[in-house]
C-alpha cells in the first residue's frame, strides 16, 4: 500500500515562511491535497490538485509537487495558522484514500 | 447551510456492534461519493470506507474489511457505517466526508463534526 511521510512537527516565527513536506514514491505523478485541522475541529482542505486554492483560502497558502516530495508552503505565517496539516492522495492501485501522518505547525 | 451531521457514537465493549449515521443537508446527496474517515485520540486521519453515488461500489481500508459495512439511503440523504466485531483500536472520532466534484481527483470538500466511538471493557 502507498505510504505518505510527513515530519511530525514544524516550527516557524510569525511572518516567516513555513514549508511542510509530504514524501511518497513518485508522488509527483499523483494529485496531492492538503488539509488544515485545528483542535476540536474537522479538517478543511486548503490546497487541492497540488497547488490550487479553494475559494476562501488565503493566497499565503500554496503548494508544489515533484519527484518524491510534495510541499505545502505558508507565507507570512500568522498565529492563526497554528494547526495540524495533513497531505492526502488517491491510490489508484487499490482505490484507497491515503493520508500522511500529519504535521503540527507551531507558530 | 450545507452540512453533514453524524450520530450514533458511544461506548461499546470489544466484540460489540454500533451503527453510525450521517445526515446531509442542503446539497444533492445522491450526486456525491461519500466516505467515513476516523481519527484516534491524539492521532492522525485514517480513511475507513467509500461508497459510490448509487451504492454500487464500495471500498474499505484493510483493517476494517469484513467487519464494517458502509451504506447509504439517498431518499433519506443519509450515510451509514455498520461496525461489527469492534476492537479497542477502533476507538476514534468518526467523520462523514463528501468527495469534491472539481476534476477527477479524490479529495474531501465537506466534513461533519464527527462522532466519538469508544471501545472499552
Amino acid at each position: 500500500s502507498y505510504v505518505l511521510t510527513q515530519p511530525p512537527s514544524v516550527s516557524v516565527a510569525p511572518g516567516q515562511t513555513a514549508r511542510i513536506t509530504c514524501g511518497g514514491n513518485n508522488i509527483g505523478s499523483k494529485s496531492v491535497y492538503w488539509y488544515q485541522q485545528k483542535p476540536g475541529q474537522a479538517p478543511v482542505v486548503v490546497i487541492y490538485y497540488d497547488s490550487d486554492r479553494p475559494s476562501g483560502i488565503p493566497e499565503r497558502f500554496s503548494g508544489s509537487n515533484s519527484g518524491n516530495t510534495a510541499t505545502l508552503i505558508i507565507s507570512r505565517v500568522e498565529a492563526g495558522d497554528e494547526a495540524d496539516y495533513y497531505c492526502q492522495v488517491w491510490d489508484s492501485s487499490n482505490d484507497h484514500v491515503v493520508f500522511g501522518g500529519g504535521t503540527k505547525l507551531t507558530v | 447551510e450545507v452540512q453533514l451531521v453524524e450520530s450514533g457514537g458511544g461506548l461499546v465493549q470489544p466484540g460489540g456492534s454500533l451503527r453510525l449515521s450521517c445526515e446531509a443537508s442542503r446539497f444533492t446527496f445522491s450526486s456525491y461519493w461519500m466516505s467515513w474517515v476516523r481519527q484516534a485520540p491524539g492521532k492522525g486521519l485514517e480513511w475507513v470506507a467509500n461508497i459510490k453515488q448509487d451504492g454500487s461500489e464500495r471500498h474499505y481500508v484493510d483493517s476494517v474489511r469484513g467487519r464494517f459495512t458502509i451504506s447509504r439511503d439517498n431518499a433519506k440523504n443519509s450515510l451509514y457505517l455498520q461496525m461489527n466485531s469492534l476492537r479497542v483500536e477502533d476507538t476514534a472520532v468518526y467523520y462523514c466526508a463528501r468527495r469534491g466534484l472539481r476534476g477527477s481527483g479524490w479529495y474531501f470538500d465537506l466534513w461533519g463534526r464527527g462522532t466519538l466511538v469508544s471501545v472499552s471493557s
